[in-house]
């Protein structure tokens, strides 16, 4: 079975500052997509990233996947209240099934 | 842009009573996919639908049933419904075909059993 770790679970910060969410595995994945949940809604998409050691930007989100497959890392530069909510990273193999982690909930105070 | 819909939006059901939940997309996806989520869990897998005529099982699948009714419809059903089961209901949909296809979620249904 693969599990996704993520930290922190829960991330409380003042605007304007910079934060990273990580997400951590023992298994290697064929690509890492990064969700965001608000309140009452489903998930959804930010990113997908497929290839060890791939960057990619979104605005003042910055997403790298491991150069093993195995993690990946969300940066937020200069956070606004708009970015609360719950992010979650699920991993996908060869089937059509993703692995999601617990996610985590953040909060940005104005 | 509907994209995907669930149906109920909300429901409390008594220990035992039976209900399904209904999911409609109008993507032309390939697969749909049904997960509960609840606090501090995540988003656990139940069942899911790589192409039309196909099911299996996910995660979580004990005390669910699933159809696929067609290429846009996909329910859950609860046949003897516990407390347990009290969570948020999400479907989600995808192209399906290849590694790496992103998931389109429905809105989900909040679902209590006293």
């Amino acid at each position: 079975t693969q599990l996704l770790e993520q930290s922190p679970q829960f991330l409380s910060i003042q605007e304007g500052e910079n934060l990273t969410v990580y997400c951590n595995s023992s298994s290697v994945f064929s690509s890492l997509q990064w969700y965001r949940q608000e309140p009452g809604e489903g998930p959804v998409l930010l990113v997908t990233v497929v290839t060890g050691g791939e960057v990619k930007k979104l605005k003042r989100l910055t997403f790298q996947f491991g150069d093993a497959r195995k993690d990946s890392s969300l940066h937020i530069t200069a956070a606004q209240p708009g970015d609360t909510g719950l992010y979650l990273c699920a991993g996908g193999g060869s089937n059509y099934k993703l692995t999601f982690g617990k996610g985590t909930l953040l909060t940005v105070n104005p | 842009n509907a994209g995907v819909t669930q149906t109920p939006k909300f429901q409390v059901l008594k220990t035992g009573q039976s209900m399904t939940l209904q999911c409609a997309q109008d993507m032309n996806h390939n697969s749909m996919y049904w997960y509960r989520q609840d606090p501090g869990m995540g988003l656990r897998l139940i069942y899911y639908s790589a192409s039309e005529g196909t099911t299996d099982k996910g995660e979580v699948p004990n005390g669910y049933n699933v159809s696929r009714l067609n290429k846009r419809e996909f329910s859950l059903r609860l046949e003897s419904a516990a407390p347990s089961q009290t969570s948020v209901y999400f479907c989600a949909s995808s192209i399906g075909g290849q590694v790496g296809q992103p998931q389109h979620f429905g809105d989900g249904t909040r679902l209590s059993i006293l």
